[in-house]
């Protein structure tokens, strides 16, 4: 049973515009949520997390936005970039335990 | 210098063979981790270490084998490697001392088994 998930396999948007990833998870004891990038031959690089006192965290460009009752966060960037042309993938942590990924969703930002 | 090695980046082997992926990292970090990454998976879980004596299985444990040797080493390896153990391979550390667990990652190893 997927605990955390990305339902967009992938998501085209165009330069300037605002980029929307979406995440759901099932496990309300989930306390820590984070984004990873990853470029074709690179390991995934973190990017932006929030924890669950939260409700948004804000890091430049890059937003996500927590909303707890509907276990559900999103990733905002704006405006997107080509450079942002990359797999995203949500990531969930409960106290101690090891990351819970999903299966990420791939933004293509075109000139 | 990266802070997360991997070698070997590329590997084609056959099957039946043993193979060893390698681990190095020079973040003083304590975890670290093995995952793969098929396409359309995501990133699955093989082994975590929390320190050079501990040793968990994660989602898919099983065709794999690791050794902590040192705090900044952690290996992998395919005892007998099968066709469907081909992907991209991606090792991880950690820090307890940020209470948040955020991972490092390594640049991957991609392996192809014949």
């Amino acid at each position: 049973d997927q605990q955390v998930k990305q339902n967009s396999p992938s998501l085209s948007v165009q330069e300037g515009r605002i980029s929307i990833l979406n995440c759901d998870y099932t496990n309300s004891m989930f306390d820590y949520f984070l984004w990873y990038k990853k470029y074709p031959a690179e390991g995934p690089t973190f990017l932006i997390s929030i924890s669950s006192i939260k409700d948004k965290n804000e890091d430049g460009r890059f937003t996500v936005f927590l909303n707890k009752s509907a276990k559900h966060l999103s990733l905002h960037i704006v405006p997107s970039q080509p450079g942002d042309s990359a797999v995203y993938f949500c990531a969930a942590v409960s106290g101690y335990s090891t990351l819970t990924f999903g299966k990420g969703t791939m933004l293509l930002v075109s000139p | 210098d990266a802070d997360v090695t991997q070698t070997p980046r590329n590997r084609i082997t056959k099957t039946g063979k043993r193979i060893m992926l390698e681990c190095s990292q020079t973040k003083g970090h304590d975890r670290m981790y093995w995952y793969r990454q098929d396409p359309g998976l995501g990133l699955r879980l093989i082994y975590y270490s929390f320190d050079v004596k501990d040793i968990n299985k994660g989602e898919i444990s099983d065709g794999y084998s690791v050794s902590r040797q040192a705090q900044a080493k952690f290996s992998l390896s395919l005892e007998s490697a099968i066709p469907n153990q081909t992907a991209l391979y991606f090792c991880a550390t950690s820090s307890t001392v940020n209470l948040q667990e955020t991972q490092y990652f390594g640049p991957g190893t991609r392996l192809l088994v014949l």
